[in-house]
């Protein structure tokens, strides 16, 4: 089974300073990688994906992420963070295969971006 | 486009009442899923339908949670009865094509008392 890791808790950032964001995945195949931003009482926005190809995808916002085969990670990336970044981050990792194609989650980082 | 509607958006109910959410998810969308949010977790699903037919409910707690998929549109999902660990924010999403990216509702957060 497909299972997401997201070591951080929480991350505490002073704006204008540089992101990364971690998450870990465990799947036997090439999987399709995803990640979301959720502000509070809102629902999941899709920040970028990796399906194929180029390893290093980019995202709205200036995000950007790094897909590591041999590391099985796909860290989450901002050369310079604002207040309004604060959020949760969500990594999530979907099957490449056949049939079912929902989405297994981390349990989130939740990032603080100091004044 | 529109996205992913959602209702309600607030639901408090007491232990071993039923309750029932509804979405409609992008038009033309044929994938639909169901996630639970349990706070400060990340969602999980419960269940993915390819137009009307289930496609994955290996998470659904089938004793007391149903959903359904009418006309391969809309969608409800339904508990009963519902207990206090159900409290929780119920997702919505839609796809149009495999991992083509997935558009997620605004949720509804429900709490059971």
């Amino acid at each position: 089974a497909q299972s997401v890791t997201q070591p951080d808790i929480h991350i505490t950032v002073s704006e204008g300073a540089s992101l990364e964001l971690r998450c870990n995945y465990s799947y036997g195949a090439t999987p399709y990688l995803f990640w979301y931003v959720q502000s509070p009482g809102q629902g999941l926005q899709l920040l970028l994906k990796y399906f194929s190809g180029d390893t290093l995808v980019q995202g709205i916002k200036g995000f950007e992420a790094e897909f590591k085969r041999s590391q099985s990670s796909f860290n989450l990336r901002k050369p310079s963070v604002h207040w309004s970044d604060a959020a949760e981050y969500f990594c999530a990792v979907g099957e490449s295969g056949g049939g079912a194609d929902g989405l297994t989650f981390g349990k989130g980082t939740h990032l603080i971006i100091q004044p | 486009e529109a996205g992913v509607a959602q209702s309600p958006r607030y639901k408090i109910i007491e232990k071993r009442q039923s309750v029932a959410f509804w979405c409609n998810p992008i038009s033309g969308h044929a994938t639909l899923y169901w996630y639970q949010q349990i706070l400060g977790q990340g969602p999980k699903l419960l269940i993915q339908f390819q137009n009307n037919g289930v496609v994955d409910d290996s998470q659904l707690p089938k004793d007391r949670f149903s959903a359904e998929r009418l006309k391969g549109v809309d969608s409800t999902l339904k508990i009963q009865p519902a207990k206090l660990e159900d409290s929780a924010v119920y997702l919505c999403a839609s796809s149009l094509v495999r991992a083509g990216g997935y558009t997620f509702g605004s949720g509804t957060r429900l709490t059971v008392v």
